[in-house]
């Protein structure tokens, strides 16, 4: 019973290629969330969205953009990879009501 | 923006013995969750205990309690009983119920549990 899928696990990418993490949820949740986790730092938020269309910036917003045209679909975009955003991103996402989030099995990006 | 520390980078326990996580938190806000989260090698984020701030009683999910302090703005995770397959990083987080929904990590504790 899949609930969050992001739609690589493993990802290498070039140093200036535009990068397109993708999200899908099937809950029907408002709420959707990009992190990256690095050693030491833990879970840091980069973006998120209440609603379609609607984004927030989180607290390492720089490099990265986000995009939300359906509910279910929430896309994380670095407009301009580079080696220092190498590292594993996390998608969640939850209900406003519900003390649960979700999340997906993380994709691991590598930028050489 | 709410700030989550955990300030024990690593643990170990005896298999069989309980162990204490620590987290403290800092928000000016009344309203809030609590949530702590373990994360195996194979890198899924399993939810494991939630507490909201307005809840009279320490939570409590089978081997798992969390000790709230609300006063001391402490939230730390009790494990009894290890067991091996306890072994793994284990984060605490924080969320606003009603002004912004967005969720904030502590930097995770890594828990070995030794035979």
């Amino acid at each position: 019973d899949v609930k969050v899928t992001q739609s690589s696990r493993y990802l290498v990418k070039r140093t200036g290629e535009k990068v397109f993490l993708e999200c899908v949820q099937d809950m029907d949740h408002e709420n959707m969330f990009w992190y990256r986790q690095d050693p030491g730092l833990g879970l840091r938020l980069i973006y998120f969205s209440y609603d379609v269309k609607m984004k927030e910036k989180g607290d390492i917003p720089e490099g990265y953009s986000v995009s939300r045209e359906k509910k279910e679909r929430f896309s994380l975009i670095l407009e301009s990879a580079s080696t220092n955003q190498t590292s594993m991103y996390l998608c969640a996402s939850w209900d406003s009501w519900n003390t649960e989030a979700f999340f997906g099995q993380g994709t691991r990006l590598t930028v050489v | 923006a709410q700030k989550i520390t955990q300030t024990q980078p690593g643990m170990f326990v005896q298999e069989k013995e309980a162990v204490t996580l620590d987290c403290t938190y800092d928000t000016s806000d009344p309203s809030y969750g609590l949530f702590w989260y373990k994360q195996p090698s194979s890198g899924e984020m399993i939810f494991l205990i939630y507490q909201g701030s307005y809840d009279q009683q320490n939570a409590t999910e089978g081997r798992y309690s969390l000790n709230f302090q609300k006063a001391r703005k402490s939230a730390n995770l009790v494990i009894s009983a290890s067991q091996l397959g306890d072994s793994a990083m284990y984060f605490c987080a924080m969320r606003h119920l009603y002004n912004n929904n967005d969720m904030r990590f502590g930097a995770g504790t890594r828990l070995t549990v030794k035979p």
